[in-house]
């Protein structure tokens, strides 16, 4: 069975760098063809995609945060770490990761973890 | 604003079918055969419906299933019941990275 779990603060400054951690098991991100992306959900408003790290350690940003995003693995620990700097209240939402089936379909996902913005 | 259109919001009787369209452009949607569906009821995380446009996971119910005509995608659910009411997202593969639509609320009647 496939499962993650994102987790991180709730609750981060302007300003600030936002360190997510996603913890999965049932598959592992040294298969060949894994991937893990990190989606975000502000509330009431649409997903929006942000990183996807492949197994082979490729890497992939949404074009409009890549400046701001870092994500990376650790595979003996069956980890992958997103950072977002220099967070502001927009960014607030519920951040999700999720397994990728040949980097174009997520399944499944973490039960998401919300992320709180404010002084 | 998103990368791909679907209408805000539709609706239903039980037992009767729905399509949910979404729109996107040759670098999207009608450039790859790519696109996923995803059904989110309140408060919880997004859960797969269809892929590759037209592929059911194992344990979806066959009464969801997905089509695509050019640069519009469309899933259509039928015999409607009370639990299919939610959010339903598209999504497009589109030069490695992902579009998803603005999201489609379903109401059954």
């Amino acid at each position: 069975q496939v499962t993650l779990r994102e987790s991180g603060p709730a609750l981060v400054k302007p300003t600030q760098t936002l360190t997510l951690t996603c913890t999965f098991s049932g598959f592992s991100l040294s298969t060949s063809g894994m991937c893990v992306s990190w989606i975000r959900q502000p509330p009431g408003k649409a997903l929006e995609w942000l990183a996807r790290i492949d197994w082979d350690d490729d890497k992939y940003y949404s074009t409009s945060l890549k400046t701001r995003l870092t994500i990376s693995k650790d595979t003996s620990k069956n980890q992958v770490v997103l950072t977002m700097t220099n967070m502001d209240p927009v960014d607030t939402a519920t951040y999700y990761c999720a397994r990728g089936i040949a980097a174009r379909t997520f399944d499944p996902w973490g039960q998401g973890t919300l992320v709180t913005v404010s002084s | 604003q998103s990368a791909l259109t679907q209408p805000a919001s539709v609706s239903g009787s039980p037992g009767q079918s729905i399509t949910i369209s979404c729109t996107g452009t040759s670098s999207d949607v009608g450039g790859y055969n790519y696109v996923s569906w995803y059904q989110q009821h309140p408060g919880k995380a997004p859960k797969l419906m269809i892929y590759d446009v037209s592929n059911r996971p194992s344990g979806v119910s066959n009464r969801f299933s997905g089509s695509k005509s050019g640069n519009t995608a469309s899933l259509t659910i039928s015999g409607l019941q009370a639990e299919d009411e939610a959010d339903y997202y598209c999504s497009s593969y589109t030069s490695s990275s992902i579009s998803f639509g603005g999201g489609t609320k379903l109401t059954v009647l």
